[in-house]
């Protein structure tokens, strides 16, 4: 199973919104709104950020949103901020081998 | 207050086994799923495999089938990741994370990770 298609790098200026992407198939995205969203800092453990595609766990900021369309998924952050540049990977359930798989990680810098 | 506390950093020569662990308290033990993710240095995170503590149901991504032994002891909340004969290609940061409730497919929270180094 491969890793699902993620941008390298995103990068913006304080206040500004990004958006990054998660590209997959019909084998997990598109079939299944079990998406999730994680922020990693570096030498940190990964933080769950988005849940079953639009679902914020308690405690994480209202900036962070997620959406899906079809075999793609994409992970909003507005108002960016300068806590917010970190790794930032997706994962989505795939039937393939009946467990998760992660994207290939994006690198949010804030300019 | 949920925790996941792995066990610390290791050191070890090829061909060597190893066991880490990964000690879970603040909830039911045997009713959550517990994961094991892999991270190579500078690269991304790869789901090892799962287990359910409660009845030691267990599965593992295509990559990591037959490389290592994932097991849970549930007398002592403590998960496991096991290798019997390590490679320099093991060499990684290492992530417990307990799954959400019944169905989800998501982690949360996460332990604190354990690097392994393996030398050839």
């Amino acid at each position: 199973q491969s890793a699902l298609t993620q941008p390298a790098s995103v990068s913006g200026s304080p206040g500004q919104s990004i958006t990054i992407s998660c590209s997959g198939t019909s084998s997990d995205i598109g079939n299944y709104n079990y998406v999730s969203w994680y922020q990693q800092h570096p030498g940190k453990a990964p933080k769950l950020m988005i849940y079953d595609v639009t679902n914020r766990p308690s405690g994480v900021s209202a900036r962070f949103s997620g959406s899906k369309s079809g075999n793609t998924a994409s992970l909003t952050i507005s108002g960016l901020q300068a806590e917010d540049e970190a790794d930032y990977y997706c994962s989505s359930y795939t039937s393939s081998n009946i467990l998760e798989v992660f994207g290939t990680g994006t690198k949010v810098t804030v300019l | 207050e949920v925790q996941l506390v792995q066990s610390g950093g290791e050191v070890k020569k090829a061909g060597e086994s190893l066991k880490i662990s990964c000690k879970c308290s603040g909830y039911r033990f045997g009713t959550y799923w517990i994961g094991w993710v892999r991270q190579m240095p500078g690269k991304g995170l790869e789901l090892m495999g799962i287990i359910f503590p409660g009845d030691s149901d267990t599965r593992y991504s295509p990559s990591f089938q037959g490389q290592v032994t994932i097991s849970a002891d549930r007398s002592i909340s403590t998960a496991y990741l096991q290798w019997s004969s390590l490679k320099a290609s093991d060499s990684a940061m290492y992530y417990c994370a307990r799954r959400g409730f019944s169905g989800s497919k998501w982690f949360d929270p996460w332990g604190q990770g354990t690097l392994v180094t393996v030398s050839s």
